[in-house]
């Protein structure tokens, strides 16, 4: 079993649209979450720490769920440039990066 | 302030033959990481650097991949031989103590 587990999409949008989608983690001594966000072709790039409590960042907002062990990322109001992959990733210790497979979001206008 | 430089962005080569890439981290970046990123998958540790010492390289096919970090500062991941299913992208990553870490942008291996 995969350690991060995520829908690969791909979503398909319209502007002005609002995406959501999720991961699992199957491990439940995981210290900290992230998404991050990877375009074609180039390097992953942090998007944003994932907090218990939830958490927004603009147009984005993150949840974590310990008890049922996965993640969310919504998007709201979508713009074109919003189109990417994003990556789901636990860290399993102080170092140690775990990555999803990503899930692809397209904004179509 | 730069950030992650790696060379070349992209290497074809036959199979059975040697490559080798390249990376510079972040200034003051003690800590480097090579990963491996197939199509369609997130990036796989490979090796990880504090400084000159790769502290964990459990995930580094030893009978072929090499990589050090001689002064603390560049770093250099080799294959030797390159087979088939080594086509990746190859990608390094810096960061100060076990912050953020900083992706470059990747070497494209292909393997003919």
């Amino acid at each position: 079993r995969k350690e991060v587990e995520q829908d690969p999409g791909p979503f398909n949008v319209p502007e002005g649209a609002t995406v959501a989608f999720n991961c699992t983690y199957s491990n439940s001594a995981s210290q900290s979450f992230f998404w991050y966000r990877q375009d074609c072709r180039k390097e992953p790039k942090l998007l944003m720490s994932v907090y218990s409590s939830g958490n927004e960042d603009g147009r984005f907002t993150a949840q974590l769920n310990r008890a049922s062990q996965y993640i969310s990322l919504l998007i709201r109001d979508s713009k074109l440039s919003d189109s990417a992959t994003y990556l789901c990733v636990v860290k399993l210790n102080d170092y140690k990066l775990s990555f999803g497979a990503g899930t692809t979001v397209t904004v179509r206008a | 302030e730069a950030g992650v430089v790696q060379s070349p962005r992209y290497k074809i080569i036959e199979k059975k033959q040697p490559v080798a890439f390249w990376c510079n981290p972040i200034s003051g970046h003690n800590t480097l990481y090579w990963y491996l990123q197939n199509l369609g998958q997130g990036p796989e540790l490979l090796i990880r650097y504090e400084n000159e010492e790769a502290v964990d390289d459990s995930q580094l096919p030893k009978d072929r991949f090499s990589a050090e970090r001689l002064k603390g500062v560049d770093s250099t991941l080799k294959i030797q031989p390159a087979e088939l299913g080594d086509s990746a992208v190859y990608l390094c990553a810096s960061s100060a103590q076990n912050n953020e870490q900083f992706f470059g942008p990747g070497t494209r291996l292909t393997v003919l």
